[in-house]
């Protein structure tokens, strides 16, 4: 079956750059999305269609896609983006895949 | 407001069935894809199933896991989509989302347990 990886964690200070890969190779062909998702909260989508940012979230967001492996970045980081990352795809058919998620720890 | 909200939760026993909702309001509801995402509890999330918009077919989608024993509709008119749920397992313990992607609901627990 299709599957996304992702690092179980990341950790960094504030103000420093955190980086998320997501691997998968059908990547190439196939729009991600990325989710954050704090304690008890529902997923925010934070980036869609690899590198675009929805109304509302902060600029420091960013997405960009390379091959079978796309990465969201968090510039200059904050105590509050510490949350669970999630990447997702979906087949032609609409079936969503998820990566397996990645702890943002924030130091 | 654009939102989603789940209701139908609770605790069920092995074998037993329930059927959750979502009812949406802000958008046109008649136009989208809703899915249905769970998270079991400490994991990750897992796509459940989807359903088209009417448009499209309104043909369904499951994983593997429910597939044969979940089913997704929706009712345009109110709009609001459903998950009929039968056959319940332990491993169906879950937070229940519905999601067009952009927006989620908050979640529903439905939790499966003698």
């Amino acid at each position: 079956s299709y599957e996304l990886t992702q690092p179980p964690s990341v950790s960094v200070s504030p103000g420093q750059t955190a980086r998320i890969t997501c691997f998968g190779d059908k990547l190439p062909k196939q729009y991600v999305y990325w989710y954050q998702q704090k304690p008890g909260q529902a997923p925010v989508l934070v980036i869609y269609e690899d590198s675009a940012r929805p109304s509302g979230i902060p600029e420091r967001f960013s997405g960009s896609s390379s091959g079978t492996t796309v990465t969201l970045t968090i510039s200059g980081v904050q105590a509050e983006d510490e949350a669970d990352y999630y990447c997702q795809s979906a087949d032609s058919s609409g079936t969503w895949v998820f990566g397996g998620g990645t702890k943002l720890t924030v130091l | 407001e654009v939102q989603l909200v789940e209701s139908g939760g609770g605790l069920v026993k092995p074998g037993g069935s329930l059927r959750l909702s979502c009812a949406a309001s802000g958008f046109t509801f008649t136009n989208a894809w809703m899915t249905w995402v769970r998270q079991a509890p400490g994991k990750g999330l897992e796509w459940v199933g989807h359903i088209k918009n009417n448009t499209d077919g309104g043909t369904t989608d499951y994983a593997a896991p429910v597939k044969g024993r979940f089913t997704i509709s929706r009712d345009d008119s109110k709009n609001t989509l459903y998950l009929q749920m039968n056959s319940l397992k332990t491993e169906d313990t879950a937070v229940y989302y519905c999601a067009t992607g952009l927006i989620w609901g908050q979640g529903i627990l439905v939790t499966v347990s003698s």
